[in-house]
């Protein structure tokens, strides 16, 4: 089975300030990780994804995460906030096969609402 | 290329009232998925379509909920009686296949009264 838990269920920032979202993520197998964003109003728009490539990964807008394997964490980050970074951001699970190939079922978090202040 | 499209966007209904969703898809994509977001929470897959074919519906309630998906293009979600818990985001996702991104429609956002 498959869990994910977002550390924090707000996070507030100053803009031009950095931002961390924490993820923790429970997989049996071998997982692919992401970060989705959900602007008000708006479809979920994938950040970023980590599919057992490279452990730091880049996304849009200068977002990246890292995949610590030993401490089950996808924590997000971004050097500097922005006053359109605000929105809720969640972190995503799906397990792979053996073969290294997703089922397709993605489990989300309970969301991170990030709020951007001038 | 023209996104996941879903109608209606808002919908208000009372308990026991039947109320049903459309999704079409991006052309081309052979794996649909429905997601349920309660407010506060992350999406919840309810059921996954590949063609027209159901992949996985082990978290939908079947006793009130049923999707289909003929000619394995565009697809419906009904609830019917509806209860005051479904209020929900209704979120329709497609992709190429299950180990491919999933694009996401901008939701249907259902108040039961």
């Amino acid at each position: 089975a498959q869990s994910v838990t977002q550390l924090d269920s707000h996070v507030s920032v100053s803009e031009g300030t950095p931002v961390l979202l924490r993820c923790n993520y429970s997989s049996s197998y071998s997982p692919s990780l992401f970060w989705y964003v959900q602007h008000p109003n708006k479809g979920l728009q994938l950040l970023l994804k980590y599919t057992s490539a490279a452990t730091l990964v880049k996304g849009i807008n200068g977002f990246e995460a890292e995949f610590k394997k030993s401490e089950t964490s996808f924590h997000l980050t971004k050097p500097s906030a922005h006053m359109s970074d605000a929105a809720e951001y969640f972190c995503v699970v799906t397990e792979n096969n053996a073969g290294g190939t997703s089922y397709g079922k993605l489990t989300f978090g309970q969301g991170t609402i990030l709020t951007v202040h001038p | 290329e023209a996104g996941v499209a879903q109608s209606p966007r808002y919908k208000i209904i009372e308990k026991r009232q039947s109320v049903a969703f459309w999704c079409n898809p991006i052309s081309g994509h052979a794996t649909l998925y429905w997601y349920q977001q309660i407010l506060g929470q992350g999406p919840k897959l309810l059921i996954q379509f590949q063609n027209n074919g159901v992949v996985d519906d082990s978290q939908l309630p079947k006793d009130r909920f049923s999707a289909e998906r003929l000619k394995g293009v565009d697809s419906t979600l009904k609830i019917q009686p509806a209860k005051l818990e479904d209020s929900a985001v209704y979120l329709c996702a497609s992709s190429l296949s299950p180990w491919y991104e999933q694009y996401f429609g901008p939701g249907t956002r259902l108040t039961v009264t």
